[in-house]
């Protein structure tokens, strides 16, 4: 079975611009999860979508959105991109719910310039 | 708030030598622990869990036991490897948040 996949791998980025960030869970997987790890925070969780609804979100600014399809993939959005967004960004899938493992995928590594 | 506090190290070890890792938590209710491991470049690999007091998750030759009364769940192995050079996560989730909360990391090398 296919895991978690992420793309990009790799993104740079100039201040004020945005950027979009795709994750396809495994297949039958219906919670997707967001996490931003930078040295200094470590890992911060961001917000989680079940069947296309945001059913938990972390404390972070409206800059960073995201959204779920009806195929479970997710997208998050960061506008207006600062220096201290530059981390990486981890997706995590799982089956439904906080009993069930979340598997992450590589992540995608952002350098905001 | 929920939280972990694990071991910051970093830590070294020689090959075949013992590991401990010490995590311990804050949490209200009865969270599920996990260790989870970082290798360079990549992303969050589960390593082990357990989701009740008592239980010990073992994997690839770690363990770690759920002790409510310490609120604990220290990572352990009895002869490690090179390849066990890693960053290692402890963290919890409950019922109700969906999110899995963290400690900051403990990154082992282990020489040869």
């Amino acid at each position: 079975k296919a895991g978690v996949t992420q793309t990009p791998r790799y993104l740079i980025k100039t201040r004020g611009q945005q950027v979009t960030l795709s994750c396809s869970p495994i297949s039958g997987h219906r919670s997707v999860s967001w996490y931003q790890q930078t040295p200094g925070q470590g890992l911060q969780f961001l917000f989680e979508y079940f069947s296309e609804t945001q059913r938990n979100k972390g404390n972070f600014p409206g800059r960073f959105s995201g959204r779920q399809f009806s195929n479970s993939r997710s997208e998050m959005n960061v506008s207006t991109l600062e220096l201290g967004d530059s981390a990486l960004y981890l997706c995590a899938s799982s089956l439904a719910s906080y009993t069930d493992t979340q598997y992450f995928g590589p992540g995608t590594r952002l350098t905001v310039l | 708030g929920d939280s972990v506090t694990q071991m910051e190290g970093p830590v070294t070890l020689s090959e075949e030598a013992f590991l401990t890792i010490n995590c311990t938590y804050t949490a209200t209710g009865y969270p599920s622990l996990f260790w989870y491991v970082q290798y360079p470049g990549e992303g969050l690999q589960l390593l082990l869990k357990a989701t009740k007091a008592d239980d010990k998750g073992s994997n690839k030759g770690f363990e770690a036991t759920y002790r409510k009364e310490t609120t604990s769940f220290h990572l352990e192995k009895g002869s490690v490897q090179v390849s066990d050079s890693a960053v290692y996560f402890c963290a919890l989730i409950k019922g109700g948040s969906e999110k899995l909360v963290f400690g900051k990391g403990t990154k082992l090398t282990v020489n040869p």
